[in-house]
């Protein structure tokens, strides 16, 4: 299963609302996940389930989506929330993920 | 807590061997799948290989196939990755993650990861 995210990377600026999307190559119910990445560190869970917050990750996260199409939504950007972020399909294996995309600040 | 820390990284020469390992503590280790994912120079996440709970299940990403052994240790709470026949696009940063429990499944705890370095 094929993930394609857009857009590949996204200058931005504190305040914003940015929106993120995944599309899967076929249907995967709600068998997906958001991460967040920073340099040099660990991945973090922010969603799963498509539309689920990880337990500790602000509320200004959100999810949504079903079957092929997917969004993350950051509702008001932090400086903080500057990363690396990716969708990754659990709903068959490899559990794939798509290319990421890169908020920079503008 | 939970903790996941890696090891065994290195410099290797391709076709060369490397066994990574992921120390596992703060929860019920025989409980979760295991899974190891990576993130090479300039690339994105490419998921490498998963373990069951009981070691009976292993998957693998179509890159590593054949090359690459996911095993487990429940009585050292240590999961590994044997690396054979290394290729230089193999070099990446090595992270081990816990599977989620929930029926909507994730990876929900890292760890820090460990280079690997495939050169002659």
């Amino acid at each position: 299963i094929q993930l394609t995210q857009s857009p590949s990377s996204l200058s931005t600026s504190v305040g914003d609302r940015v929106t993120i999307t995944c599309r899967a190559s076929q249907g995967i119910s709600s068998y997906l996940a958001w991460y967040q990445q920073k340099p040099g560190k660990a991945p973090k869970l922010l969603i799963y389930a498509a539309s689920t917050l990880q337990s500790g990750v602000p509320s200004r996260f959100s999810g949504s989506g079903s079957g092929t199409d997917f969004t993350l939504t950051i509702s008001s950007l932090q400086p903080e929330d500057f990363a690396t972020y990716y969708c990754q399909q659990l709903s068959a294996y490899p559990y794939t993920f798509g290319q990421g995309t890169k908020l920079e600040i503008k | 807590e939970v903790r996941l820390l890696e090891s065994g990284g290195g410099l290797v020469q391709p076709g060369g061997s490397l066994r990574l390992s992921c120390a596992a503590s703060g929860f019920t280790f025989s409980s979760y799948d295991m899974s190891w994912v990576r993130l090479a120079p300039g690339k994105g996440l490419e998921w490498v290989s998963i373990i069951g709970s009981s070691g009976s299940i292993t998957y693998y990403a179509d890159s590593v196939k054949g090359r690459f052994t996911i095993s487990r240790d429940i009585s050292k709470n240590t999961v590994f990755l044997q690396m054979n026949s290394l290729r230089a696009e193999d070099t990446a940063a090595y992270y081990c993650a816990r599977g989620s429990l929930s029926g909507w499944y994730s990876l929900d705890k890292w760890g820090q990861g460990t280079l690997v370095t495939v050169s002659s």
